[in-house]
């Protein structure tokens, strides 16, 4: 069964200092892996992704961290910003045709950053 | 705004009854895709429709059914319902049918609470 998880439900940090929001998967079975950013009354938008044959992938304040041993991913965002308050989801897209455009969710992690 | 739009936002019915979904992709989108999100969890992947046709299928349960037409717009149709099935369902849309995840864009989801 191919899993992924986010085993904080939330997350509180100050203004301009780094979050570090967390994902583990449980399978090898991805080609991609994503993170995702969710407002309030509003659908899911995409915010960062990395290949599974790369380690790091960096998009200004954004870098995802991959650490296939470990079966680990991670978000860092620097400097955190007020703005950035919302869910993340963690996500991963399985190899495969017949997985077509397919995800796979974690939980979700409520940021809240304090000004 | 994703460009992807759903009706109804809310929507209140009884355990029994049969409600549907409606979606319209983003303009130019072939792929339509259905996601479930429970209290406290993830969102869970129903299916994906590439052209019309069915692409991937998750774990949709047999009372769940979807199709895509020609016009390419989508309806999810949930029968005999149960208190459970109170959820947001969000549908996405991409250009191809395997997208790697950055061009998948979601909707802001149907509210559907089971009474």
């Amino acid at each position: 069964d191919q899993q992924v998880k986010q085993n904080s439900p939330s997350l509180s940090v100050q203004e301009g200092r780094i979050s570090i929001l967390n994902c583990d998967y449980t399978n090898s079975m991805f080609d991609y892996f994503l993170w995702y950013k969710k407002y309030p009354a509003e659908g899911p938008t995409f915010l960062i992704s990395i290949s599974s044959i790369k380690d790091k992938n960096e998009d200004g304040r954004f870098t995802v961290f991959l650490n296939k041993s470990a079966k680990h991913l991670s978000l860092h965002i620097v400097p955190s910003q007020p703005g950035d308050s919302a869910v993340y989801f963690c996500a991963a897209k399985p190899l495969g045709y017949n997985q077509g455009g397919k995800l796979i969710f974690g939980q979700g992690t409520e940021l809240s950053v304090k000004p | 705004d994703s460009g992807v739009t759903q009706t109804p936002k809310h929507l209140i019915t009884a355990t029994g009854q049969r409600v549907t979904l409606r979606c319209s992709p983003r303009s130019g989108d072939l792929s339509v895709y259905w996601y479930q999100q429970s209290l406290d969890q993830g969102l869970q992947f129903l299916i994906q429709y590439y052209n019309g046709e069915e692409r991937a299928k998750g774990n949709i349960l047999e009372r769940f059914s979807a199709q895509q037409f020609p016009d390419l717009h989508s309806e999810l149709n949930l029968s005999s319902l149960e208190l459970g099935d109170s959820a947001l369902y969000f549908c996405a849309s991409s250009p191809v049918a395997g997208a790697s995840g950055n061009t998948i864009y979601f909707g802001e989801g149907s509210w559907l609470t089971v009474v």
